[in-house]
């Protein structure tokens, strides 16, 4: 099972709609998780949190079920300026006890007029 | 001001050089990373520092050496560089100690694409 799991997309959908991504993880002792945006050549970006209680940042909502492992981001309403590549990102333990942030392979959004 | 900072931000150089990426940040940051992008567009991590202590070493060829001069600087030097180098490279902070299991997520560098010719 890959660590980090996403649906690669693309999802192609009109202004003003609503689109979720999945994600699903494979470290059941993770303690953190986030949902980073990356626009073509550039750097990933911190986007949002996600915490167990769900958490909402404008138009975009963040769930998290630690039971399942999974995790979701739901866009409403969504803006041309929407369109970038959103990568589902956890904490996990690496080699020498260290911890690093895995990112998943990204679900690319493109929001059409 | 650029919190974390990569220089060079292009690098194109034949098969078989040496050379060095650098990054900086000014945030006060703990911990210290680096990231390859490969061309799938997969983020893998490769080293994280922890004021000026290796802390992760992931499998990585040992063509690759971190170094860490200080807690704000972690740089990257590539020996004998391959075609299979190509990719983009990217420098993090975080703020968070490199072995807690808890993060406040990281930021970025720009990046530095290097191709190999």
């Amino acid at each position: 099972r890959k660590e980090v799991e996403q649906d690669p997309g693309p999802f192609n959908v009109p202004e003003g709609a609503t689109v979720a991504f999945n994600c699903t993880y494979s470290n059941s002792a993770s303690q953190s998780f986030f949902w980073y945006r990356q626009d073509c050549r550039k750097e990933p970006k911190l986007l949002m949190s996600v915490y167990s209680s769900g958490n909402e940042d404008g138009r975009f909502t963040a769930q998290l079920n630690r039971a399942s492992q999974y995790i979701s981001l739901l866009i409403r309403d969504s803006k041309l300026s929407d369109s970038a590549t959103y990568l589902c990102v956890v904490n996990m333990p690496r080699s020498n006890s260290g911890y690093a942030l895995n990112f998943g392979k990204g679900t690319s959004l493109l929001v059409t007029p | 001001d650029t919190a974390v900072s990569q220089t060079p931000k292009y690098l194109v150089t034949q098969m078989g050089n040496d050379k060095s990426i650098k990054c900086e940040q000014n945030l006060g940051h703990d911990t210290m990373y680096w990231y390859k992008q490969d061309s799938k567009k997969f983020l893998k991590i490769m080293f994280s520092y922890n004021n000026k202590e290796l802390i992760i070493n992931e499998t990585v060829p040992n063509r690759f050496s971190p170094k860490s001069p200080d807690k704000a600087h972690l740089n990257l030097h590539i020996n004998s560089l391959e075609l299979g180098d190509s990719a983009v490279y990217f420098c993090a902070s975080s703020q968070e100690w490199g072995r807690a299991g808890f993060s406040y997520g990281y930021t970025f560098g720009s990046g530095t694409r290097l191709t190999v010719v």
